[in-house]
């Protein structure tokens, strides 16, 4: 059974840079048939798709934050990073990894919380 | 951007009714769409994929129809566990998901 697991600070502060980390179990991230991405979710509201990452480090990302965001995969530790830089307040939202077939989402981590305050 | 546009924002229903749900997309998007079940507090399930398509373990009473701008998720009879939100997201130009129908005990 694949699991994703997120983890990282579930607080920063405005300005700074958000990384989470994605560990996935039971699946590889040198899996051909899959690209391995991270979608968020503000509190009370929608999904928004960020972006993705295959295992040889082709990456897609949101036009809205492609110039703040970056995906990292680490095929030896089986592990995805994000990076959204420049964060504010409205960047609050629980972050879920996920394994991407055929751009759909199949697999979702439980999701982090991240607090973008001062 | 594509924009989708599911409706009605609100469903209530009671358990054994028939549930339909729309999806619309701002321009047609074939048939690349799919459906997610999210209940409070969890992570999305993908339920349908490509407008049609049941994904792994999805109940028989799920189903999907529609292409270019129109589609609809349907559930036959609702089980007590269905009531939850339900996104459309497209995979025509980028990634992008619909505002959400949330299906609710009447």
């Amino acid at each position: 059974q694949v699991h994703l697991q997120e983890s990282g600070p579930g607080l920063v502060t405005p300005s700074q840079t958000l990384s989470l980390t994605c560990t996935v179990s039971g699946d590889s991230t040198k899996n051909g048939d899959f690209y391995w991405g991270w979608v968020r979710q503000p509190p009370g509201k929608g999904l928004e798709w960020i972006g993705y990452i295959y295992y040889t480090g082709s990456d897609y990302y949101n036009p809205s934050l492609r110039r703040r965001v970056s995906l990292l995969v680490d095929t030896t530790k089986n592990q995805v990073s994000l990076r959204l830089g420049s964060v504010t307040a409205a960047d609050t939202a629980v972050y879920y990894c996920v394994r991407v077939l055929s751009d759909a989402f199949d697999v979702w981590g439980q999701g982090t919380m991240v607090t973008v305050s001062s | 951007e594509i924009v989708l546009t599911q409706s009605p924002a609100t469903l209530s229903l009671s358990p054994g009714e028939r549930a339909t749900l729309s999806c619309r997309a701002s321009q047609s998007i074939s048939f690349y769409l799919a459906w997610y079940q999210q209940k409070p507090g969890r992570a999305p399930r993908l339920l349908i994929y490509d407008a049609v398509n049941r994904a792994t373990g999805i109940p028989a009473r799920f189903s999907a129809s529609g292409s270019g701008t129109d589609f609809t998720l349907t559930i036959s009879s609702l089980e007590p566990e269905d009531f939850a939100t339900y996104y459309c997201q497209q995979r025509f130009n980028w990634l992008t998901f619909g505002g959400g129908t949330r299906v609710e005990i009447k």
